[in-house]
């Protein structure tokens, strides 16, 4: 099984400031198998990136993604008050594993 | 509008198995695969299984093998997840999505169903 581990656990940052999540695999990852997920308090994930880089239908062009074999960035260029939520990577390359999580929430 | 309308929170005793419900509207089941995935309380995510609705194929993870049975009705348009022999620690909100096919993200998600077990 896949595993992926997120960093940092959690991120405090104020808006209008850059942030920066990191996914790791375990092992490598075929890039167009690698999904970002956004969750707020009492809501379904929302879909954010899909194959690593491309944006989900929707999605402001403050977010992005990049990276490859194991090593994965979601970045948010500038963050906004309903930016504050827990980010989940998500591999689909073999069976199915999401990290645990990264909280982003004011500083 | 496109969305997955689950069923509501339910209760159930250890022991018991609980069936939860996801149905589908503004397209038909058979065009996306279905996924549940469950989150604990206060916990990450955690992908249980999937269904394949155009012909029936199921994949389920390791953990719940014996225990999580996914169908599917497409005279309906929705897709069901039934688990078995629950524990306390089955207590958690589970998830329908929807995928275009087997490896691909889940790009549509239900509301959320709470099942809590508890005797």
């Amino acid at each position: 099984e896949i595993v992926l581990t997120q960093s940092p656990g959690t991120l405090s940052l104020s808006p209008g400031e850059r942030a920066t999540l990191s996914c790791r695999a375990s092992q490598s990852v075929t890039s167009t198998y690698l999904a970002w997920y956004q969750q707020k308090p009492g809501q379904a994930p929302r879909l954010l990136i899909y194959a690593a880089s491309n944006r989900a239908t929707g999605i402001p062009d403050r977010f992005s993604g990049s990276g490859s074999g194991t090593d994965f960035t979601l970045t948010i260029s500038r963050l906004e008050p309903e930016d504050f939520a827990v980010y989940y990577c998500q591999q689909y390359d073999s069976s199915f594993t999401f990290g645990p999580g990264t909280k982003v929430d004011i500083k | 509008q496109v969305q997955l309308i689950q069923s509501g929170a339910d209760v159930k005793k250890p022991g018991a198995s609980v069936k939860v419900s996801c149905k589908v509207s503004g397209y038909t089941l058979p065009e996306f695969c279905i996924h549940w995935v469950r989150q604990a309380p206060g916990k990450g995510l955690q992908w249980m299984g999937g269904f394949d609705p155009e012909n029936g194929e199921t994949i389920y993870a390791q953990n719940f093998q014996g225990r999580v049975t996914m169908t599917g009705d497409t005279s309906t348009d929705t897709a069901y997840m039934t688990l078995s022999s629950l524990r306390s620690d089955d207590t958690a909100i589970y998830f329908c999505a929807r995928s275009q096919g087997w490896n691909s993200w889940m790009s549509l998600w239900g509301q959320g169903t709470l099942v809590t077990v508890s005797s």
